[in-house]
């Protein structure tokens, strides 16, 4: 079975400060990807990173950053210099075999980053 | 590309009518598609998955006499809540995989029911 922790329910941080969003996961899978998505509140989920299993490199774009770590079974989400627009639900995902070709994703829980001005 | 729409965006309807949700793929052909509910403040959680031309398989929990899923083509996908109760009210969120890459999954931008 799959599972996904995102521990921070909420994190408040003022603008331009670095936050962080944790991910821990859980799978029996050797072949899985992972995904962090944005959800802000008008509720459409905005896809932000993908991650194969065997693609442990990190990856920066723009303010964003995102560390892979199997050892751990990790994968973080670093926001730098946060902005207002930065303020949402952000969710976890883990992607992996569910028979017959197909795939299934796992959320986590979410974690609400509210960035003050 | 790989977008997917919904429509309706939102819906209001009485306690004890049905209501249908559409789930379209616009650009690329979906061998699966997904339906998620979401309740406020909480995660997706998944209802159930369907693959064109055949049955949907609900989670555990999910009753498929009152959500009922058709999978009609590559590209369309319907949820249809029957005889809804407010208890129903929620964001209804599908996406769809692509032949491709079946690993992946482009989301629709969710429809709110509210049902009075």
């Amino acid at each position: 079975a799959q599972k996904v922790t995102q521990a921070q329910t909420e994190i408040s941080v003022v603008e331009k400060e670095d936050v962080t969003l944790d991910c821990v996961y859980e799978t029996r899978d050797t072949t899985y990807y992972l995904f962090w998505y944005k959800q802000p509140p008008s509720g459409e989920l905005v896809f932000l990173i993908r991650r194969n299993s065997f693609d442990e490199q990190n990856e920066i774009s723009g303010r964003y950053s995102w560390n892979f770590q199997k050892s751990t079974s990790s994968f973080n989400f670093t926001i730098t210099a946060s902005q207002v627009v930065d303020s949402a639900v952000y969710f976890c995902a883990l992607s992996g075999p569910s028979g017959a070709g197909s795939y299934q994703l796992t959320f986590g829980k979410g974690t609400k980053l509210s960035v003050i001005p | 590309g790989a977008v997917v729409s919904q429509h309706p965006s939102w819906v209001i309807c009485k306690s004890g009518t049905s209501v249908k949700i559409e789930c379209r793929s616009l650009d690329f052909q979906a061998t699966t598609m997904f339906w998620y509910r979401q309740f406020p403040k909480q995660s997706l959680m998944l209802m159930a998955t369907s693959n064109e031309g055949s049955k949907a398989t609900y989670e555990q929990g999910v009753e498929k006499d009152k959500f009922l899923i058709n999978h009609a083509s590559l590209t369309l996908s319907t949820l249809t809540v029957t005889s809804a109760h407010p208890e129903d009210s929620s964001f209804y969120i599908c996406s769809a995989s692509p032949l491709a890459h079946t690993y992946e999954q482009y989301f629709g931008p969710g429809t709110r029911l509210t049902v009075t």
